[in-house]
């Protein structure tokens, strides 16, 4: 079946230092790719998302690159901040499907 | 405001007694799900509706029901709840015209006793 597979956590960073949250992916067929972002006491909120090979989502300085070759979407940022601080999903949906196949959650804490 | 509601936020209950979580959304989506969110498991899709009436099972069914007899409510009940229930739920929706956009719930964080 379908699996997603994201790094271990915690990552603790100081503030504008550079992201990398990598997610790998298993799947049949051409999923579409999303990350997720939970702020503490929140619902999970779409972050951004990409749905054929070689297409990057990007939104809040966030971006992630499709790609097929490695089965990665990784996901980075250029200068963190404290307001980053959440939990991030990876996740993908293949064909038809309705629901959402998620990994385990990367925690990250941004220091001042 | 598009949102998707969920009550209670928290509860704390004791083996055997029935409960009832109830979701809200105001978007008019067809589709919504129920989501358990695990330690290190990620969420795990419990239940999903296509639509009034129509359910179907997730991954981790057992010991949950549902019930769509409203298009905007999905209430997840637990019958007889047991402590490997003890989890972080949430419920989901989206239109089948944008099954790429979900939108979720705040949370409930159940404790079974």
């Amino acid at each position: 079946g379908d699996s997603v597979t994201q790094m271990e956590g915690p990552v603790t960073l100081s503030e504008e230092a550079f992201l990398t949250i990598n997610c790998t992916y298993t799947a049949t067929g051409y999923p579409s790719l999303f990350w997720y972002v939970q702020y503490p006491g929140e619902g999970l909120q779409l972050l951004l998302k990409a749905t054929k090979a070689d297409d990057k989502g990007s939104n809040k300085g966030f971006e992630a690159t499709y790609r097929k070759e490695t089965t990665s979407f990784h996901l980075e940022k250029g200068s963190v901040q404290v307001s980053d601080s959440a939990v991030y999903f990876c996740a993908l949906r293949t064909g038809s499907a309705r629901q959402l196949t998620f990994g385990s959650g990367t925690q990250l804490t941004v220091l001042p | 405001e598009a949102q998707v509601t969920q009550n209670p936020r928290y509860l704390i209950t004791v083996t055997g007694k029935k409960l009832t979580v109830t979701c809200s959304q105001n978007m008019n989506h067809e589709y919504m799900s129920w989501y358990r969110q695990d330690p290190g498991l990620g969420l795990r899709q419990i239940y999903y509706s296509m639509n009034v009436e129509v359910t179907d099972k997730g991954d981790v069914p057992e010991g949950y029901k549902v019930s769509r007899k409203e298009k905007r409510n999905f209430p997840l009940i637990l019958e007889s709840p047991s402590p490997n229930q003890t989890s972080l739920y949430f419920c989901a929706s989206f239109s089948g015209r944008a099954i790429d956009t979900q939108y979720f719930g705040p949370g409930t964080r159940l404790t079974v006793l």
